[in-house]
């Protein structure tokens, strides 16, 4: 079946680093892949998608390639703000079964400190 | 545009207790979701809706937990009886439409959070 794997966390950085989560896929034929936010207290928010190999989504400063050879869709912000923390999820869409059907990962926990 | 609503945003029983919950999708959205979201996992499909028809419940424990969406609007999920394993936050999602070569954007509910104790 489908899954989804995520850098563990909790990630913790100083304003202004730069940030990498890790995610990789296992799918049958050709899934689009996304990263949803999840701020506290609130739901999750599509951050970005890609839907084909070699694609760039991209949103608020973060950047996801999908990349069909390492089955992979990490996660980068060139310099992150206190405002980044929230948890982040990785997740894909199979449209070979069902189109509207998301596996997620299990989320990547983001602090950023001043 | 208003969001996907749902109420209660919290909720405590007691096991064996009976609870629903409700979701009020964005206007115009064909296609509804619930999601279990356990502590420190991701969300877990329960149901889909398409309109008033169910489109996948796979994953829902269907001796224990139950979803209906009548008119294609409003939706309820029921637990009955609760379990303490069934403490999480229940998500529910719409997409305008599903079904076509891609992935329609969803669009999450802030959750109802519960604890079964």
């Amino acid at each position: 079946g489908n899954s989804v794997t995520q850098m563990e966390g909790p990630v913790t950085l100083s304003e202004e680093a730069f940030l990498t989560i890790n995610c990789t896929y296992t799918a049958t034929g050709y899934p689009s892949l996304f990263w949803y936010v999840q701020y506290p207290g609130e739901g999750l928010q599509l951050l970005l998608k890609a839907t084909k190999a070699d694609d760039k989504g991209s949103n608020k400063g973060f950047e996801a390639t999908y990349r069909k050879e390492t089955t992979s869709f990490h996660l980068e912000k060139g310099s992150v703000q206190v405002s980044d923390s929230a948890v982040y999820f990785c997740a894909l869409s199979d449209h070979n079964t069902n189109a509207g059907k998301s596996t997620f990962g299990d989320g990547t926990t983001l602090t950023v400190k001043p | 545009e208003a969001g996907v609503a749902q109420s209660p945003r919290y909720k405590i029983i007691e096991k064996r207790q009976s609870v629903a919950f409700w979701c009020n999708p964005i206007s115009g959205h064909a296609t509804l979701y619930w999601y279990q979201q356990i502590l420190g996992q991701g969300p877990k499909l329960l149901i889909q809706f398409q309109n008033n028809g169910v489109v996948d419940d796979s994953q829902l424990p269907k001796d224990r937990f139950s979803a209906e969406r009548l008119k294609g609007v409003d939706s309820t999920l029921k637990i009955q009886p609760a379990k303490l394993e069934d403490s999480a936050v229940y998500l529910c999602a719409s997409s305008f439409r599903t079904g076509g070569s891609k992935q329609e954007t969803q669009y999450f509910g802030p959750g109802t959070r519960l604890l079964v104790l």
